[in-house]
């Protein structure tokens, strides 16, 4: 079947360091994969994506790349801001094309 | 451009008493439409989700239902709600031309 797993949080951060948070995958076929990020009180919104294998998927800053060797999908970026202080969620689409599946949510908290 | 409007924002129910959220999608056509819900400080639950006019498929068997009668609109309910039920509701779409999901700002939900 399809799940996602995604490393447990809180992820707490100084201003301008290094993000990590891991995420990996089990599917059949070939899904896509996504990270939405929600901040508090609001619906979740897309961050970034990737369709196929060895993508790359970017925006403001973040960055993860389709590793399908590894089944994995991990969110970085080289230096975080107090504004990125939310939840990061990882997620597939399954091979239907009809069903998303989510990680549990990772909540980051950037200090000044 | 495609919108999605779910409401209320907010909601206070007491035990045993009904429910009803409704979403509706703009601009697009014969979306796959969803019903998640995200416990507080946990991760995202498929509710139901729907590829068509009249379809629901039922991921958890539970207190709620939910009902597609136009192509747009998609409407969760429940005849009692129990204090279990309360949690973050969210609907999402999605179609043909995207494989993301797009979310709208979810509906807080508090039985007492």
């Amino acid at each position: 079947g399809n799940s996602v797993t995604q490393m447990e949080g809180p992820v707490t951060l100084s201003e301008e360091a290094f993000l990590t948070i891991n995420c990996t995958y089990t599917a059949t076929g070939y899904p896509s994969l996504f990270w939405y990020v929600q901040y508090p009180g609001e619906g979740l919104q897309l961050l970034l994506k990737a369709t196929k294998a060895d993508d790359k998927g970017s925006n403001k800053g973040f960055e993860a790349t389709y590793r399908k060797e590894t089944t994995s999908f991990h969110l970085e970026k080289g230096s975080v801001q107090v504004s990125d202080s939310a939840v990061y969620f990882c997620a597939l689409l399954g091979y239907n094309f009809n069903k998303f599946y989510f990680g549990s949510g990772t909540k980051l908290n950037v200090k000044p | 451009s495609q919108t999605i409007h779910q409401w209320p924002a907010t909601l206070v129910q007491p035990v045993g008493s009904p429910l009803s959220l409704e979403c509706t999608v703009e601009g697009t056509s014969n979306p796959n439409l969803y019903w998640y819900r995200q416990a507080a400080g946990r991760g995202l639950q498929l509710l139901f989700y729907s590829v068509g006019i009249g379809q629901i498929s039922s991921e958890v068997p539970q207190n709620l239902s939910a009902s597609r009668p136009q192509d747009r609109q998609f409407i969760l309910s429940s005849k009692k709600l129990l204090l279990s039920d309360s949690g973050f509701y969210l609907c999402a779409w999605r179609d043909s031309l995207n494989t993301e999901a797009f979310f709208g700002q979810g509906t807080r939900l508090t039985v007492v």
